[in-house]
């Protein structure tokens, strides 16, 4: 069974710009979510999605936004970028959304923000 | 709020010695909890889990931890390190009925000296 499916891997854009980053879950999963880990804040968790709907929400600004497909398929948008938003954006799938689940991570896209 | 202390931001082992990662808790109401590990480039892979059975958990590659309550702690170890066990080690917490938001400590770096 293919893991989770994270594009691009790597990526640069410029301050002000926006940037969409796409996740496939493993097959199956029907929930969806997103972490920010940076050296200094580390893992944040920023949203998580089950069954097209966001479920809950961490605290970050409305600037980064989700959204999740028929298919389980995510997506996160962020825009207006900002040179702190360099990170590695981590997405995690799980079968479901209740609590105790493993969720299981991709390899992450890098964005760098010039 | 939940929140998770990882003491020792790096810890080094000689080969063969044991590994003790610490983690710390602070929740009224006992979590679920987690430890992760990542390797260089690469996103979390689960080690094992603790979801209110057995207090002692053995998860892959020969880690377990131990769930004390009275103590508010779930330490990692492994009686004998291995170079390949040289990574980034995170200790996690998911409050119940909330969903799949998991909460991270800052990570511990372990080194395995030859």
């Amino acid at each position: 069974k293919a893991g989770v499916t994270q594009t691009p891997r790597y990526l640069i854009k410029t301050r002000g710009q926006q940037v969409t980053l796409s996740c496939s879950p493993i097959s199956g999963h029907r929930s969806v979510s997103w972490y920010q880990q940076t050296p200094g804040q580390g893992l944040q968790f920023l949203f998580e999605y089950f069954s097209e709907t966001q479920r809950n929400k961490g605290n970050f600004p409305g600037r980064f936004s989700g959204r999740q497909f028929s298919n389980s398929r995510s997506e996160m948008n962020v825009s207006t970028l900002e040179l702190g938003d360099s990170a590695l954006y981590l997405c995690a799938s799980s079968p479901g959304s209740n609590s105790g689940n493993t969720i299981y991570f991709g390899e992450g896209s890098w964005l760098t923000v010039v | 709020a939940q929140s998770v202390t990882q003491l020792g931001s790096h810890v080094s082992v000689s080969e063969g010695a044991l590994v003790l990662l610490r983690c710390n808790y602070s929740s009224s109401v006992p979590p679920y909890l987690f430890w992760y590990v990542q390797y260089p480039n690469q996103g979390l892979q689960l080690l094992l889990k603790y979801t209110s059975a057995a207090t002692l958990v053995k998860g892959i590659n020969g880690f377990e931890a131990e769930f004390k309550k009275s103590e508010t702690s779930f330490h990692l170890t492994k009686p004998s390190a291995h170079m390949s066990d040289a990574a980034e080690y995170f200790c996690a917490v998911q409050k119940k009925n909330t969903g799949n938001q998991f909460y991270f400590g800052t990570g511990t770096s372990l080194t395995v000296i030859p």
